[in-house]
């Protein structure tokens, strides 16, 4: 079965600093995986997805993620936190199954000025 | 492109009461699927619908159910509601499955008291 583990319920970090936002997998099969962003009241928005092109995946906003299937991880970065990143941040997974992705808990961004 | 519209944004109702939410998908995306967020389970895939017939299933009660039109429109139905039942419903509309990539709605709040 697939799973979703996001290390870190909140993550704080100073205006300018990088974030890092983990994200491990379980598949048994190779996956699509996603990141989503969800501000207060919102939906979900797709910052990016990894489909087996590139290992290195080029986002919105200027975020990008890394799939490395050795570590099954596929952690989200940003150098340069802004004060607009702070929202809560959801990794998912899929493997073509009609529509179901299965969700981490997701992980809350704080940013400090 | 018109994103998913999912109406209404929100919703009180009482216990044993029933309700309905629609979603459209954007225009040419033919699968719509639902989940319901909530701050002690997350995000949980409800069902997903392909051309008019359910796809794919979550574990929730037969109380949960959904249909789509042959435009592609989609409404969930939740029967008998219980406290529990209040949460975030998003919907997300796709035009192919797995890599392709799922945008979500702004979400219905439903409140039960």
């Amino acid at each position: 079965a697939q799973s979703v583990t996001q290390l870190g319920s909140h993550v704080s970090v100073s205006e300018g600093a990088l974030v890092l936002l983990r994200c491990n997998y379980s598949s048994s099969v190779p996956p699509y995986l996603f990141w989503y962003v969800q501000y207060p009241n919102q939906g979900l928005q797709l910052l990016l997805k990894y489909t087996s092109a590139a290992t290195l995946v080029k986002g919105i906003n200027g975020f990008e993620a890394e799939f490395k299937k050795s570590e099954t991880s596929f952690h989200l970065t940003k150098p340069s936190a802004h004060m607009s990143d702070a929202a809560e941040y959801f990794c998912a997974v899929t493997q073509n199954e009609g529509g179901k992705l299965i969700f981490g808990q997701g992980t809350e961004l704080s940013v400090k000025p | 492109k018109a994103g998913v519209t999912q109406t209404p944004r929100y919703l009180i109702k009482t216990r044993g009461q029933q309700v309905t939410l629609s979603c459209s998908p954007i225009s040419g995306h033919r699968s719509v699927s639902w989940y319901q967020q909530t701050p002690g389970q997350g995000l949980q895939f409800l069902f997903e619908y392909f051309s008019e017939t359910q796809r794919n299933k979550g574990n929730f009660p037969g109380r949960f159910s959904g249909r789509q039109f042959s435009n592609s429109r989609s409404e969930m139905n939740v029967s008998t509601l219980e406290l529990g039942d209040s949460a975030l419903y998003l919907c997300a509309s796709s035009g192919g499955q797995g890599g392709y990539g799922y945008t979500f709605g702004s979400g219905t709040r439903l409140t039960v008291v």
